[in-house]
């Protein structure tokens, strides 16, 4: 069984606004870790939070970490059409993934 | 600087038919893995290695070999192709197991149909 669950499976927003996923996990970790993946492209690493830490900021990215409830967010700030791809978190147990969400931002 | 390099990136096998999915990476990282990911499921583990010459198991290893001779390259096998294992094919490396300060780069991966 996967690790990770991402939550929505799908958003649709509008360029401009904001775009929140959400990622549950099973095992204990020492970091979490979000990915981007482009249609028909491999997966490009985001960014990675560490247990001890709660939230974390790269750019117009905002991940936060509760491990008391085994979750994670992902936040995209002021999205572009360019932010349009499937997102997933990934935990350090074997890296493994989960079905991701997929965001599309209408122009 | 080439990162993770996969090869070939399209394949059609028919059933019964073996071949080998290579994966090469020039960052000197220790850690590799492979995984496939078929719609609606994600990425699944298939196999992965700590360093040269140690390998183990992923989530979904059953008809897939692996090897690891050099930090390298990290080629894997399909022994006998099966329609289930049509899907696409990600290969990833990082310094260190867990990813690190920098996460896993990802090859481009291998689009294989079996028919």
């Amino acid at each position: 069984s996967q690790q990770g669950e991402e939550d929505p499976q799908a958003l649709s927003i509008q360029e401009g606004e904001n775009a929140t996923m959400n990622c549950s996990y099973k095992t204990s970790i020492n970091n979490l870790q979000w990915y981007r993946q482009n249609s028909g492209r491999g997966l490009v690493h985001l960014i990675l939070i560490r247990s001890n830490e709660r939230e974390k900021h790269s750019g117009r990215l905002r991940v936060t970490l509760d491990t008391s409830k085994k979750s994670s967010s992902l936040l995209i700030t002021a999205s572009r059409a360019a932010d349009t791809a499937s997102y997933f978190c990934a935990n350090d147990y074997k890296l493994s993934f989960g079905a991701g969400t997929t965001v599309t931002v209408r122009a | 600087n080439a990162g993770v390099t996969q090869t070939p990136k399209f394949q059609v096998l028919k059933t019964g038919q073996s071949m080998t999915l290579q994966c090469a990476q020039d960052m000197n990282h220790e850690y590799m893995s492979w995984y496939r990911q078929d719609p609606g499921m994600g990425l699944r583990l298939i196999h992965y290695s700590v360093g040269a010459g140690i390998t183990d198991q992923g989530e979904v290893p059953n008809g897939y070999n692996v090897s690891r001779s050099t930090t390298e390259d990290f080629p894997l096998r399909l022994l006998s192709a099966a329609p289930s294992q049509t899907s696409v094919y990600f290969c990833a490396s990082t310094p260190v197991y867990g990813g690190g300060n920098g996460g896993y780069t990802f090859g481009s991966g291998t689009r294989l149909t079996v028919v």
